[in-house]
Formats: structure tokens, sequence, C-alpha cells
């Protein structure tokens, strides 16, 4: 069975470091990944996604990249991060475009 | 471009009752639907996918619905527990079908 796998669970970082998320998934070849932003009192907002190793779309201009060094690993990172990049950060995958998405369990970041 | 709406934002009803909640979204030419659980503090769950050749699908208590025609989705929730108390959230395709763009959320709370 498949299943995805986010790290870490939560991070407390202060204003103007670097960041680095981790997602993985296991038990698919190939799949596409997401990864979402959900801050206080707002819906969940997609920030990239990627339809296979390399190749990385970008849906809001930010403070944030993403990249996919592997197959089944996408990372979110930031060079320098801003009170504004607080959140919960969800990773999520799907078989293909218009399929059903599954996601991990999140990391809280919160910037001090 | 894709907007998704809940209604109502919170929701409060005692054990036993059935319930529905709403989501609305702005562009009908969507691949899937998709229902969400979101626990404090945790990821989001996947409860049911409507495909848009579909109508409706059911999954023990719940049965989600949609009519593409007038961009309206409904989660029918039967007999409601305790541990039905989450947010559900309520996801429909972007323009270009490669992610999800989802609602902010109902908020259910069911009291024993």
């Amino acid at each position: 069975s498949q299943t995805i796998h986010q790290w870490p669970a939560t991070l407390v970082q202060p204003v103007g470091s670097p960041l680095s998320l981790e997602c993985t998934v296991e038990g698919t070849s190939n799949p596409n990944l997401y990864w979402y932003r959900q801050a206080a009192g707002r819906g969940l907002q997609l920030l990239f996604y990627s339809v296979g190793i390399g190749q990385i779309s970008s849906e809001v201009p930010q403070n944030l990249s993403a990249s996919r060094p592997q197959d089944r690993q996408f990372i979110l990172s930031s060079k320098k991060l801003l009170l504004s990049d607080s959140g919960f950060y969800l990773c999520a995958w799907s078989v293909e475009s218009n399929t059903e998405a599954f996601f991990g369990q999140g990391t809280r970041l919160t910037v001090v | 471009k894709q907007e998704v709406t809940q209604i109502p934002a919170a929701l409060s009803v005692p054990e036993g009752e059935n319930l529905v909640l709403n989501c609305s979204f702005t562009d009908s030419a969507i691949y899937n639907l998709q229902w969400f659980r979101q626990d404090p503090g945790k990821g989001l769950t996947s409860l049911l996918l409507i495909q848009s050749s579909q109508r409706e699908q059911t999954s023990g208590r719940l049965n989600a619905s949609l009519d593409k025609s007038s961009g309206r989705s409904t989660l029918y929730i039967a007999a409601s527990q305790p541990g039905d108390s989450a947010t559900y959230l309520c996801a429909a395709d972007n323009q270009a079908g490669t992610a999800l763009i989802f609602g902010k959320g109902t908020t259910l709370s069911v009291s024993s």
C-alpha cells in the first residue's frame, strides 16, 4: 500500500533562517506531488506541484521554492524565512492529474 | 479561476442527527470533486471522490452528491456521532486539472 511521510511534524524557526521540509511517498512510482499551505483562518493554498523529477510548477509568487530530486521525494525550501511563512504545510500525492489525492500529516511551522 | 465556497462555516448538532454540508464551485468544468476530513492539527483524510461523470458516492454513513451544472456538492452524514466532530473540506480541480482548490471548510461538532 502507498504511504506518505512528512517531517518534521513541528518546527520553530527564527526570521531569516533557512527552511527545508521533506516529503516522501512509498509504494507508487512517478506520482504527482503537491505542497499546500494552510494559514490560520484561511483555506488550503496550493504552493507547488510536480508531475515528474525536476518538473516544478509554482502557483503563487512567494518566498519559497520546491525541488524534486528523486521520483518520490519532494522538498520545500526557503533561503530566508519571513513571519508570514508561518503555517501548516501539507504534502500530497496522486497517481496522476485528476485522480484522488492523499495527504501527509503536515508540518506546523512557526517563524518567530 | 476556480473558487470553492463552503456553507456553513461551523455547525453544532446533537448525536444521532442527520446533517448536510454544502459546497459550491464557480467553474463547472471539473474532473473531480473530493471531500476530506481534518482533525485538529492533523493532515487530511480523503472521504469520498466524485468523478465528473458521477452524481454521487457513498461510504458507510456518508453520501456525497455532485451537480456540475449548478456548481454544487453536498456531503450527507447520517446518524451523526461525536467521533464525526472535525473539519470537513471540499475540493475541486483547478482549471488546468493539475491540483485541487479547497474551500475553507465546515467545522462540525457533534455533542453526546
